[in-house]
C-alpha cells in the first residue's frame, strides 16, 4: 500500500516568507508526527497528533511554527517569517496509534527546506 | 529529559568485517529502544527494536540487546556488506505518547 507522502519534496524560499509543508499519512493511521533533521541538531521531534488534536506543542522551535491536522488525516506544518536557521529536512511519520512503542512509526521521504 | 548518545562517524570498514556501533541513553522510566537506518536517497526506516530490558532486537543480520544496567543498546553485525552502507540512528521512546528521541546518527561506509 501507499506509504507516508510529503510535499513538496524541495522548497526554496526567501527569508521572511511563510511556507506550508504537507504530510499525507498512511490510511488508517491515527497518530502523526513531525520531526526536523538538520546538520547541527540532528533529528528533533517537533509535534504529534493523535486524531486531530495536538496534545503538546512545546517541542516546536518557536511561535513561528504551527501545525494542524484536519479530518484525522492530512497535516500541514506552517513556518511563518522563515529564517535561515529553519533550513532543514522536515520529516513526517505516522503510526496506528500514539503512545505504544509496539506500533512502528513509518517515515515519509521528507521536505528539504532551504531559506535563502 | 531523554537523550541518546551514539558514536560519531563516519565509520569505515571492509566487507565481511565485524560491526559495532555504540549507543547509550538517558531516560526516565522504562523506554523502548530502536535502531533506524537511512540508506542513500531513501527515507528513514526501522531496523530493529527492543521494548524491555534484556530483549534482543534483530533484523537483516543486525542485533542489539537492551541493557538496562549499562543504559546501552549497541548495534552489532557479524559480517557487513557493501549494501549496509547507510546512516544508522539509535532512538528511544519514553512511556508517554510523544515522539522519538534520536541520536545524531552514525555514517557507516563499507568498502569492497
Amino acid at each position: 500500500g501507499a506509504g507516508v507522502s510529503q510535499s513538496p519534496s524541495n522548497k526554496v524560499t526567501e527569508k521572511g516568507k511563510d511556507v506550508e509543508l504537507r504530510c499525507d499519512p498512511i490510511s488508517g493511521h491515527t497518530a502523526l508526527y513531525w520531526y526536523r533533521q538538520s546538520l547541527g541538531q540532528g533529528l528533533e521531534f517537533l509535534i504529534y497528533f493523535q486524531g486531530n488534536s495536538a496534545p503538546d506543542k512545546s517541542g516546536l522551535p518557536s511561535d513561528r511554527f504551527s501545525a494542524e491536522r484536519t479530518g484525522g488525516s492530512v497535516s500541514t506544518l506552517t513556518i511563518q517569517r522563515t529564517q535561515q536557521e529553519d533550513s532543514a529536512v522536515y520529516l513526517c511519520a505516522s503510526t496506528l496509534r500514539a503512545g505504544l512503542a509496539i506500533y512502528e512509526q513509518y517515515f515519509g521521504p521528507g521536505t528539504r527546506l532551504t531559506v535563502t | 529529559g531523554n537523550s541518546v548518545t551514539q558514536m560519531e562517524g563516519p565509520v569505515t570498514l571492509s566487507e565481511e568485517a565485524f560491526l559495532t556501533i555504540n549507543c547509550t541513553y538517558t531516560a526516565t522510566g522504562y523506554p523502548s529502544l530502536f535502531w533506524y537506518v537511512q540508506y542513500p536517497g531513501e527515507g528513514l526506516q526501522l531496523l530493529l527494536k527492543a521494548t524491555k530490558a534484556d530483549d534482543k532486537g534483530s533484523n537483516k543480520g543486525f542485533e542489539a540487546t537492551y541493557r538496562k544496567e549499562t543504559t546501552s543498546f549497541h548495534l552489532e553485525k557479524g559480517s557487513v556488506q557493501v549494501s549496509d552502507s547507510a546512516v544508522y540512528f539509535c532512538a528511544l521512546k519514553g512511556g508517554g505518547a510523544d515522539g522519538l528521541t534520536f541520536g545524531k546518527g552514525t555514517h557507516l561506509i563499507i568498502q569492497p
